[in-house]
């Protein structure tokens, strides 16, 4: 069964803005990754963020996770259009053996 | 840009042909994943390997094949394609001790 899910499916935002996406997973965690997936290639691992940890920053990017309601976000500051892409939260499955990626969100940074 | 690769990039191949997917990674990674997906689409795990001579199947039903006969190669085989079989096949490998997955260019798969 999957254990992340993302909101929005898609995003199309305006060169400048910020892009919010979300990732609710369904059981407990050690860790949450996001990753960045461009079109026609391989992901890109962003950033990790802890169970005990609430917020994490890095560059433009700020996650921040609520285990109490089982979701995370990943927000882009300032978005350039080479932010384009699909982006992916992981988290290990049922077993804690392997990951397992939700379905992600494809932003859209118009210039 | 992590040290995994892919090849081929692209392939176009007719039905019943067998072919081979080739997966290498030169960072000494013990564990190695092969994900199936669809054109923006989520990543379905089809198989995956804790080490040589280990292969476990994943949680996607796939009619391929994999072998694991040194740390660094992973290859993927389907003995007979079918257009169902049409899809990006990524490779990915990671550490036992750390999180961080690191993941191949991929392979776009088109099956006539």
């Amino acid at each position: 069964s999957q254990q992340g899910e993302e909101d929005p499916q898609a995003l199309s935002i305006q060169e400048g803005e910020n892009a919010t996406m979300n990732c609710s997973y369904k059981t407990s965690i050690n860790n949450l990754q996001w990753y960045r997936q461009n079109s026609g290639r391989g992901l890109v691992h962003l950033i990790l963020i802890r169970s005990n940890e609430r917020e994490k920053h890095s560059g433009r990017l700020r996650v921040t996770l609520d285990t109490s309601k089982k979701s995370s976000s990943l927000l882009i500051t300032a978005s350039r259009a080479a932010d384009t892409a699909s982006y992916f939260c992981a988290t290990y499955d049922n077993y804690g053996q392997n990951f397992v990626f939700g379905p992600g969100t494809r932003l859209s940074v118009l210039p | 840009e992590a040290d995994i690769y892919q090849t081929p990039r692209y392939l176009v191949i007719g039905t019943g042909k067998k072919i081979t997917l080739e997966c290498s990674q030169t960072m000494g990674h013990d564990k190695m994943y092969w994900y199936q997906q669809d054109p923006g689409m989520e990543l379905h795990l089809i198989h995956y390997s804790y080490g040589v001579n280990s292969t476990e199947k994943g949680d996607l039903s796939s009619e391929s094949t994999v072998s694991r006969i040194r740390t660094e190669h992973f290859p993927l085989t389907l003995e007979s394609a079918r257009p169902s079989h049409t899809s990006q096949y990524l490779c990915a490998s990671r550490t036992g001790g750390r999180e961080t997955q690191y993941f191949g260019p991929g392979t776009r798969l088109l099956v006539l």
